[in-house]
């Protein structure tokens, strides 16, 4: 099984910061990772798929970039809407994972 | 648009089956490259993918939960059920349906759209 290891587990920031989150893979994923944002009470919403590419409407300041074991989501300029936890996936191997989880709070 | 929806007990005893119904609209599991996965949630924990149907019933489960769960579909209702055996209360989380298309864009590929999620709490 593939371990997915986010860090750091709380990024607390301030609006019109920059988030950097971080998700390791315990072996090679290529590019099959994708980010999910996930609101209090809310399904989790597709943000970046493919390691790098954002997910239809989702806003330009969020990016995505990595290969391999080692992905970044970045959030360039944070809005008040983007506070949220934040978890990657990997759909390279079976079973399917996901990381534990970036909580983003200002 | 792609929607979908999770429906069954909120509340289950110990050694009870749960089963859930995934009800979706705008697309079809008779269309291939479609599937639907399932994924779970318990209360303030991270996200577990555990089973997944495809268009063609072939169909993936968690090593974790295999031998428990059971996932069908019923193309005609556009439906997918999910049975787990043996409930325990570490079961206890919010159940998602999601939607994923294998044959269509790379981003389809993905769990996208999800439901809004169904909390099964399993306690006597």
């Amino acid at each position: 099984e593939i371990v997915l290891t986010q860090s750091p587990a709380t990024l607390s920031l301030s609006p019109g910061e920059r988030a950097t989150l971080s998700c390791r893979a315990s072996q090679s994923v290529s590019n099959y990772l994708a980010w999910y944002q996930q609101k209090p009470g809310q399904a989790p919403r597709l943000l970046i798929y493919d390691a790098s590419n954002r997910a239809t409407g989702v806003p330009a300041r969020f990016s995505g970039s990595g290969s391999g074991t080692d992905f970044t989501l970045t959030i360039s300029s944070l809005e008040p809407e983007d506070f949220a936890v934040y978890y990657c996936q990997q759909r390279s191997n079976w079973p399917r994972t996901f990381g534990q989880g970036t909580k983003v709070e200002i | 648009q792609i929607t979908l929806k999770e429906s069954g007990p909120t509340l289950v005893k110990p050694t009870q089956t749960l089963t859930l119904t995934c009800s979706f609209s705008g697309f079809s599991l008779s269309t291939s490259g479609a599937g639907v996965g399932w994924i779970r949630q318990p209360p303030g924990k991270a996200l577990e993918w555990f089973a997944l149907l495809y268009w063609d019933d072939d169909k993936r489960y968690s090593p974790s939960l295999k031998n428990r769960l059971t996932v069908t579909k019923d193309t005609s209702k556009n439906q997918v059920v999910l049975t787990m055996t043996n409930m325990d209360p570490v079961d206890t989380a919010t159940y998602y349906c999601a939607h994923f298309d294998d044959y269509g864009i790379s981003e389809a590929a993905w769990f996208d759209p999800w439901g809004q999620g169904i909390l099964v709490t399993v306690s006597s």
